[in-house]
């Protein structure tokens, strides 16, 4: 099966920084990788998604870019705000209905 | 819209107890998923129910069953509890084709003594 590692495990960010998270896949295959979010004690939600026929995607401060031949995709948080402070999932849909998570990355935005 | 539902919230079992897990949604999204979320190991899916009718095996489905009782309701069954089944529990719905987003529930924490 498809296996994501996502990297790196925590982050720590100054208020305004720039803070980039990484994933890889194994299978040429997977074609939607989606980002989560996921505050506290809640529900994982979407925050931006990419497509394997689209290089990059951008959403205000938020992007996400991927590189097929590399089977790497990386999430991208301009001008970081406490607000952002969170656990961060990628995952890569293989094919229908078959999502696999990387393991998170702790992002800690300090005022 | 309540979106994805899920009940309980916490549960906590004794080795070998049998418990279902409730989810449902108001959505009228056509694929439903069970994960379960483990302390540095993200979202692993356990099964899943691409439409009404139908449901297939994730990445861990040991120890569990799973009913698509109607288009809404999607449940999640542990025959026998183990303590290695601690974890929080998450349901998913999603429109149908696997490339669109996942809304999820509020979560089950379930830990088995």
């Amino acid at each position: 099966g498809e296996n994501v590692e996502q990297h790196p495990s925590t982050l720590s960010v100054q208020e305004g920084d720039s803070a980039v998270i990484k994933c890889t896949y194994s299978d040429s295959a997977s074609n939607y990788f989606p980002w989560y979010k996921q505050e506290l004690g809640k529900r994982p939600q979407l925050i931006i998604d990419i497509r394997s026929n689209v290089g990059e995607k951008k959403d205000q401060r938020i992007a996400v870019t991927l590189n097929k031949t590399a089977k790497h995709f990386s999430l991208h948080i301009t001008e970081t705000q406490p607000e952002d402070s969170a656990v961060y999932f990628c995952a890569a849909s293989i094919h229908f209905n078959k999502f696999y998570f990387g393991s998170g990355t702790k992002l800690n935005v300090k005022p | 819209n309540a979106g994805v539902t899920q009940t309980p919230k916490f549960q906590v079992l004794k080795t070998g107890q049998s418990m279902t897990l409730q989810c449902a949604q108001d959505m009228n999204h056509n694929s439903m998923y069970w994960y379960r979320q483990d302390p540095g190991m993200g979202l692993r899916l356990i099964y899943y129910s691409a439409s009404e009718g139908t449901t297939d095996k994730g990445e861990v489905p040991n120890g569990y069953n799973v009913s698509r009782l109607n288009k809404r309701e999607f449940s999640l069954r542990l025959e026998s509890a183990a303590p290695s089944q601690t974890s929080v529990y998450f349901c998913a719905s999603s429109e149908a084709t696997g490339v669109e987003e996942q809304f999820f529930g509020p979560g089950t924490r379930l830990t088995v003594l």
